[in-house]
C-alpha cells in the first residue's frame, strides 16, 4: 500500500518567516501534486513535479521532488498571513488514476 | 467560468434523510472523482468515472451511496438513509487522460447530517 505521510501537521509562525513542509514516502511515485485548500473550499492545485531533483518556483513558494521521487518538500519564503491554509500532496502511483493523499498540513501565518 | 462545480454547497439534513449532489466537470475532461474529506484530513477517494462508465469505488462506498454519470458529463452522488458519520465534505474533481494525472477541484458540498 503506497502513503504519503506529511509533516509537521500544524505549524503556526510569524509573518515574514521561511517554512519548510514536507512530505515522504517509502513509494516512488510518477508524479507528485501540491495543493492549497482554505476552508469550506476545496483543493486548489499549485504544482506538480515529474522529474525526480526537479524544483519549481511560484512566488514566494519553491517546490522540490526527490531524485528517487519518492519525497518532496514544499519551502515558503517570508510568509504572509494570505498563504494560511491547509497544504496537502497527492502522489500518482501504481494506479493510473488514483492519486495518494497525504494528511495536509495546516499552516498558520500570524500577522 | 470553467472550472469544476458543485452543487449545492452546503446541505443540513436529518438523519434518515437521502441527499443528492450534483457535479459538473470541466468540459472537455472525461474522467471524474467522488472524495470524502473530513475535517484536518486529506480527500479519502470514493469513485471515479472515465466517460460514463464508473470504474472504480471504494470500500469507503457502502451500499447506501450511489454515484451516476449518465451521459458522461455531469455526475450525481446519493446518500442514502443518511447517518451522522456522513457529515463531511463531498469533493469533485476531474482531470484529462494520459501524461500526467492532475486533478481539479470543485468547491465541495458541506454536508451536515443532524
Amino acid at each position: 500500500t503506497q502513503l504519503l505521510e506529511q509533516s509537521p501537521q500544524f505549524l503556526s509562525i510569524q509573518e515574514g518567516e521561511n517554512l519548510t513542509v514536507y512530505c515522504n514516502s517509502s513509494s516512488v511515485f510518477s508524479s507528485l501534486q501540491w495543493y492549497r485548500q482554505e476552508p469550506g473550499e476545496g483543493p486548489v492545485l499549485l504544482v506538480t513535479v515529474v522529474t525526480g531533483g526537479e524544483v519549481k518556483k511560484l512566488k514566494r513558494l519553491t517546490f522540490q521532488f526527490g531524485d528517487a521521487r519518492k519525497d518532496s518538500s514544499l519551502h515558503i519564503t517570508a510568509a504572509q498571513p494570505g498563504d494560511t491554509g491547509l497544504y496537502l500532496c497527492a502522489g500518482e502511483g501504481d494506479s493510473n488514476y488514483q492519486l495518494i493523499w497525504g494528511a495536509g498540513t495546516k499552516l498558520i501565518i500570524k500577522p | 467560468d470553467t472550472g469544476v462545480s458543485q452543487d449545492p454547497r452546503h446541505k443540513i439534513t436529518k438523519r434518515g434523510q437521502n441527499v443528492t449532489f450534483r457535479c459538473d466537470p470541466i468540459s472537455e475532461h472525461n474522467r471524474l472523482y467522488w472524495y470524502r474529506q473530513t475535517l484536518g484530513q486529506g480527500p479519502e477517494f470514493l469513485t471515479y468515472f472515465q466517460n460514463e462508465a464508473q470504474l472504480e469505488k471504494s470500500r469507503l462506498l457502502s451500499d447506501r451511496f450511489s454515484a451516476e454519470r449518465p451521459k458522461g458529463s455531469f455526475s450525481t452522488l446519493e446518500i442514502q438513509r443518511t447517518e451522522q458519520g456522513d457529515s463531511a465534505m463531498y469533493l469533485c474533481a476531474s482531470s484529462l487522460p494520459g501524461g500526467v494525472e492532475t486533478q481539479y477541484f470543485g468547491p465541495g458540498t458541506r454536508l451536515l447530517v443532524l
